[in-house]
């Protein structure tokens, strides 16, 4: 099983419309959980971080997490054209130090490809 | 100045040949991380340095060898690379190793080895 898993798409939905980007992560224990987006020839730029279950809403994004299920969602809702880009996400699991101190590791899904057409 | 800034952007090599990428975080941050990112696959973490100090090395090859002297650089020198080793080379920053730190990416050093 992939530690963080999304369907790496491509999804392709008509301007205005709302895009749903889902994710399903391994590690029970994960405490924190972030999206970015990913424009072609570009690096991954922070748009959304979660903490808790429940949803976090900012602006035309919502992420929505469900800790018992281990899933974590990001709607964008009136999307344009200008959305289209790679979602990855990305979520804080356990990893351990030399020492056995353990630390928050980033670790990221594939990525799911969003079109967003006029 | 951009938070986190990579150097060279591009980068074409032999597989003979020895470079570095450079890597410099201008937030103040004490962790600092190298990528993989090939196509089709998800972003690879490489290593991971806290305070100068690497954290975690996630069985990368020898012929990729880091390099921390401060919090604010972080190198990547390369020797002896393999043609599967082209890939953007991602560096990011975050306030600390440790759980709800987001991490900032500079904008990646795109590999090609002939």
């Amino acid at each position: 099983q992939k530690e963080v898993e999304q369907n790496s798409g491509p999804l392709s939905v008509p301007e205005g419309a709302i895009a749903s980007l889902n994710c399903t992560y391994s590690d029970r224990g994960s405490q924190s959980f972030f999206w970015y987006r990913q424009y072609s020839g570009k690096s991954p730029e922070l748009i959304m971080s979660i903490y808790s279950n429940g949803d976090k809403e900012d602006g035309r994004f919502t992420a929505q997490l469900n800790k018992a299920s281990q899933y974590v969602s990001l709607l964008i809702r009136d999307s344009q054209p200008s959305d289209s880009a790679t979602y990855l996400c990305a979520v804080n699991m356990k990893g351990a130090d030399a020492g056995g101190t353990s630390y928050g590791k980033l670790t990221f899904g594939q990525g799911t490809i969003l079109t967003v057409h006029p | 100045e951009t938070g986190v800034t990579q150097t060279p952007r591009h980068l074409v090599m032999g597989m003979t040949n020895k470079k570095s990428l450079k890597c410099e975080q201008h937030l103040g941050h004490n962790a600092m991380y190298w990528y993989k990112q090939s196509a089709k696959k998800p972003l690879e973490l490489m290593f991971v340095y806290s305070l100068e100090e690497r954290v975690e090395n996630n069985s990368v090859p020898s012929r990729f060898s880091p390099e921390c002297p401060n919090s604010s650089h972080l190198f990547l020198h390369l020797h002896t690379l393999q043609p599967e080793d082209s890939a953007l080379y991602l560096c990011a920053s975050s306030v600390r190793v440790g759980w709800g730190t987001e991490a900032f990416f500079g904008q990646g050093t795109r590999l090609t080895v002939v």
